[in-house]
């Protein structure tokens, strides 16, 4: 069963603002909050991770909700190259590598409008 | 640094078929990962190697096998084939830390008729 709550799709226009929302409220304390997403005809790839505060990289932003039972990725000016499904999944910190039983879920499928 | 190589790219089977699928994780990564996509029940974990012993199993009958070389290379076996096990089949490798992400390849498009 998946642990996240992600709405199917969304949809944004180039160069505006995307925020994309996952409900994750059976988080456990040792799990890090990880945002994967896939273009057509491609594997996953990762976009960023974050455990309790909001982290920033060259491709999206995470912020974390104070009692962590929920998220938001945020795309700051989206392109056309980022329409893709986007997964948002838990990942215990104790577990190595990918060990664990990852459950993606069906993810968000953005459609960015030109 | 080469990413996650998956061979074939794309491979078609008949009915009671068997098939075996190839990974080459990315240089220094030991654990390997796979997981199936269908459109109806997205991605599924199948089973995740680490230096060469099976380590996680997901909820996939035993037609579905895999294994992993000495050289973290890894194999996935799948046999007799049915028609519902047509599929995109990946594969990712990860570092050891603990916050390791998680490396995909491009993945094995499964067309079975």
């Amino acid at each position: 069963d998946a642990k996240t709550t992600q709405p199917n799709s969304m949809e944004s226009n180039e160069e505006e603002p995307v925020h994309l929302p996952c409900n994750h409220s059976t988080i456990s304390g040792t799990d890090y909050i990880h945002w994967y997403r896939q273009l057509p005809s491609q594997g996953p790839e990762y976009v960023i991770h974050g455990l309790t505060s909001n982290v920033n990289n060259r491709m999206a932003s995470l912020a974390i909700a104070e009692d962590r039972k929920s998220s938001t990725l945020i795309l700051h000016r989206a392109t056309l190259r980022d329409a893709a499904v986007y997964y948002c999944i838990l990942r215990d910190l104790y577990s190595q590598g990918g060990s664990e039983k990852l459950v993606f879920g069906k993810g968000t499928k953005l459609t960015v409008n030109p | 640094k080469a990413g996650v190589t998956q061979t074939p790219r794309y491979l078609i089977k008949t009915r009671g078929q068997q098939v075996t699928l190839s990974c080459s994780p990315i240089s220094g990564h030991r654990s390997v990962s796979w997981y199936q996509q269908t459109p109806g029940q997205g991605l599924q974990f199948l089973f995740e190697y680490f230096s060469e012993t099976q380590r996680n199993k997901g909820n996939f009958p035993g037609r579905f096998s895999g294994r992993q070389f000495s050289n973290s290379r890894s194999e996935m076996n799948v046999s007799t084939l049915e028609l519902g096990d047509s599929a995109l089949y990946l594969c990712a490798s990860s570092s050891d830390r603990e916050e390791g992400e998680l490396f995909f390849g491009s993945g094995t498009q499964l067309s079975v008729l």
